[in-house]
């Protein structure tokens, strides 16, 4: 089955800084990768997410980049904000049947 | 916010008594997931229903069991509940298909004493 290794599981940034969040996955069948921000006590919340037939997405301040061959995916935040502060999930497909995710990395975005 | 609710918010119980968690889905959603995310941890698949059957069980002991009804609502079963059970556990919807966009529930938070 599929197995998601996510780094690193803390970063600190300066406000207006970027965040970069690296995941990689083992199954090379996966086809869809959902990213997810969880703030505390909440649910997690879909922020972006790519498909195998797109190398790179971008939604404002986020972006999401996938290499299928090296099977990594990489979440990218610029100008951070306070407000950016929470965990984020990556996470990839299981033969389109649920998702597997990645352990989370604990984003605090410092004033 | 989605229109995915759970009940209840919080639960406690002791070991080896039973629970019922219920999820009630968005409108239009078949399909329901139910994860296991423990302090620090990402979610953990339990299992998946599609149009009241199960297809898709992660690696979970079967004493945790689920249903779906027709009107798609889901319950997620724990049996002779041991202290490790102590979660948020997450419900998700999504419509047909398998590539689309899954959306949680504010998740039960269950304490086992």
């Amino acid at each position: 089955g599929e197995n998601v290794e996510q780094h690193p599981s803390t970063l600190s940034v300066q406000e207006g800084d970027s965040a970069v969040i690296k995941c990689t996955y083992s199954d090379s069948a996966s086809n869809y990768f959902p990213w997810y921000k969880q703030e505390l006590g909440k649910r997690p919340q879909l922020i972006i997410d790519i498909r195998s037939n797109v190398g790179e997405k971008k939604d404002q301040r986020i972006a999401v980049t996938l290499n299928k061959t090296a099977k990594h995916f990489s979440l990218h935040i610029t100008e951070t904000q306070p407000e950016d502060s929470a965990v984020y999930f990556c996470a990839a497909d299981n033969y389109g049947q649920n998702f597997v995710f990645g352990p989370g990395t604990r984003l605090s975005v410092l004033p | 916010e989605t229109g995915v609710t759970q009940s209840p918010t919080h639960l406690i119980k002791t070991r080896g008594q039973q629970v019922t968690l219920r999820c009630s889905s968005q409108s239009g959603h078949n399909t329901v997931s139910w994860y296991q995310q423990a302090l620090g941890q990402g979610p953990q698949f339990i299992f998946q229903y599609y149009r009241e059957e199960e297809n898709g069980r992660g690696n979970f002991p079967p004493r945790f069991s689920g249903l779906q009804f027709p009107n798609y609502s889901s319950e997620l079963n724990v049996n002779a509940l041991e202290l490790d059970d102590s979660a948020l556990y997450l419900c998700a919807t999504r419509g047909e298909g398998p590539y689309n966009e899954q959306f949680f529930g504010p998740g039960t938070r269950l304490t086992v004493l």
